[in-house]
């Protein structure tokens, strides 16, 4: 079954650097979203993507996020200058034109 | 604020049992529901969703219900087996369209002991 897979597993990052967290959606799905974990809590929307263009974005998207496709397989989230509180599991979905979207295992992003 | 919530953080079942996994949502605009697994260390994994249109849905061993009346799903899992045990969320969406986001609840950690 495709699924959807992010590297790396686990992120170790000074804070105020910046970090790059990678997703390789499922083939043929054209939409596709970051969302975060942080430990214990629910899981949070960051943004959606499609046609290399924001579709929706939170109030948790803040000007230090950016996302992109830089070529037919990739997607990323980057994070310019990362906080304390930016530590969480992030994670990486994708849809067809209809949900439901799907998760991958996330990547564990721990700032010091 | 608007938000989508589960009324048990814990359920503890004995294997074979059938399990209700209930969840109240807010915001009555809201067109498509769906229910998430989470294992420890992995990502959120589909389970089953739900359309407005609907009040009631089944999958393999599971089942989605859904009143809009009152704003309440519920997932019910058929014979829980131990490999069920996980933390099961809630999620809206204002419009089932894709490209939008999923407003998730809170979480009910599933624990079945055989």
């Amino acid at each position: 079954e495709p699924e959807v897979t992010q590297t790396p597993s686990h992120q170790v990052t000074q804070m105020g650097q910046e970090v790059i967290l990678r997703c390789v959606p499922i083939s043929n799905h054209l939409y596709f979203y970051w969302y975060r974990q942080i430990l214990g809590q629910k899981v949070e929307f960051l943004v959606s993507f499609y046609n290399n263009e924001i579709s929706e974005k939170s109030e948790i998207f803040d000007d230090q996020f950016s996302v992109e496709r830089p070529d037919g397989s990739n997607f990323t989230l980057k994070i310019r200058s990362t906080k304390l509180e930016d530590s969480a599991m992030y994670f990486c979905a994708s849809s067809e034109d209809r949900q439901p979207q799907h998760f991958g295992d996330g990547t564990r992003l721990s700032i010091l | 604020g608007e938000s989508v919530g589960l009324h048990l953080p814990t359920l503890s079942v004995q294997e074979g049992d059938n399990s209700i996994i209930n969840c109240a949502y807010s915001n009555s605009a809201s067109d498509y529901f769906i229910w998430y697994k989470q294992e420890s260390g992995k990502g959120p994994q589909f389970i089953i969703d739900i359309r407005s249109n609907m009040d009631k849905r089944q999958g393999q061993r599971v089942t989605v219900l859904l009143n809009k009346t009152v704003k309440h799903l519920s997932l019910q899992i058929a014979a829980t087996q131990p490999g069920d045990s996980a933390v099961y969320f809630c999620a809206e969406n204002k419009s089932g369209q894709a490209g939008t986001a999923l407003i998730f609840g809170k979480g009910t950690t599933l624990s079945v002991s055989s």
